[in-house]
């Protein structure tokens, strides 16, 4: 079973900024089957990244997603005030599915 | 548009079996590739898979629970029923539905989730 660890538990920039937020997994992802999620407060979390890097419908280019084997990235470019919140990554494509444990983008 | 939608009891009482219903529209169980999740979030902490059943009727369950869970279809009446037996204040939490339109399950569609509170 696949654990996935992300880092920093809370990231606190300004809008403008870049935020660069990690996922790291207990073993390698011989696959391409990382996954991103948004989530804000109230709210279901909405797909963002899928298959390390491509970006669900409606996301916009500033969401960019990276990584291979066991570390992995998503990078939001010049932050805007909708994107502060909760992200989390998951593994899929195999059982049982993991999401790790979320990060925190909050406004500086 | 595909639209997913979580019902059922707000509080149940532990030791007591919980049944939530997902009714979805916009998609079709029968159709390749497609799935149907739950995932659930205890307050203030992160998500937890739980259980997908796919259009084959393959149905998978997280190995912490499995013992607990059930998840069934009713294709026609385009649901999907999830069961946890024997529940614990521990399983307190939003449970959300899901869908997934590829056989490796990531989840582009949410309900907007359903708040269970687990307590005497």
């Amino acid at each position: 079973e696949v654990l996935l660890t992300q880092s920093p538990g809370t990231l606190s920039l300004s809008p403008g900024e870049r935020a660069t937020l990690s996922c790291r997994a207990s073993q390698t992802i011989t696959t391409k089957f990382l996954a991103w999620y948004q989530q804000k407060p109230g709210q279901a979390p909405r797909l963002l990244i899928y298959d390390v890097s491509s970006r669900a419908s409606g996301i916009p280019d500033r969401f960019s997603g990276s990584g291979s084997g066991t570390d992995f990235t998503l990078t939001i470019n010049r932050l805007e005030p909708e994107d502060f919140a909760v992200y989390y990554c998951q593994v899929y494509g195999s059982s049982p599915q993991a999401f790790g444990q979320g990060t925190k983008l909050e406004i500086k | 548009q595909i639209t997913l939608k979580e019902s059922g009891p707000m509080v149940v009482k532990p030791t007591q079996t919980l049944t939530l219903t997902c009714t979805f529209s916009g998609f079709s169980l029968f159709t390749d590739s497609v799935g149907v999740g739950w995932i659930r979030q205890p307050p203030g902490k992160a998500l937890e898979w739980l259980a997908l059943v796919y259009w084959t009727d393959d149905k998978r369950y997280s190995p912490s629970l499995k013992s607990r869970l059930t998840i069934a279809t009713y294709r026609s009446r385009n649901q999907v029923v999830l069961t946890l037996a024997d529940v614990d204040p521990a399983d307190t939490g939003t449970y959300y539905c899901v869908h997934t339109m590829t056989s490796a399950a990531v989840f582009d569609y949410w309900g907007q989730g359903a708040l269970v509170t687990v307590s005497s």
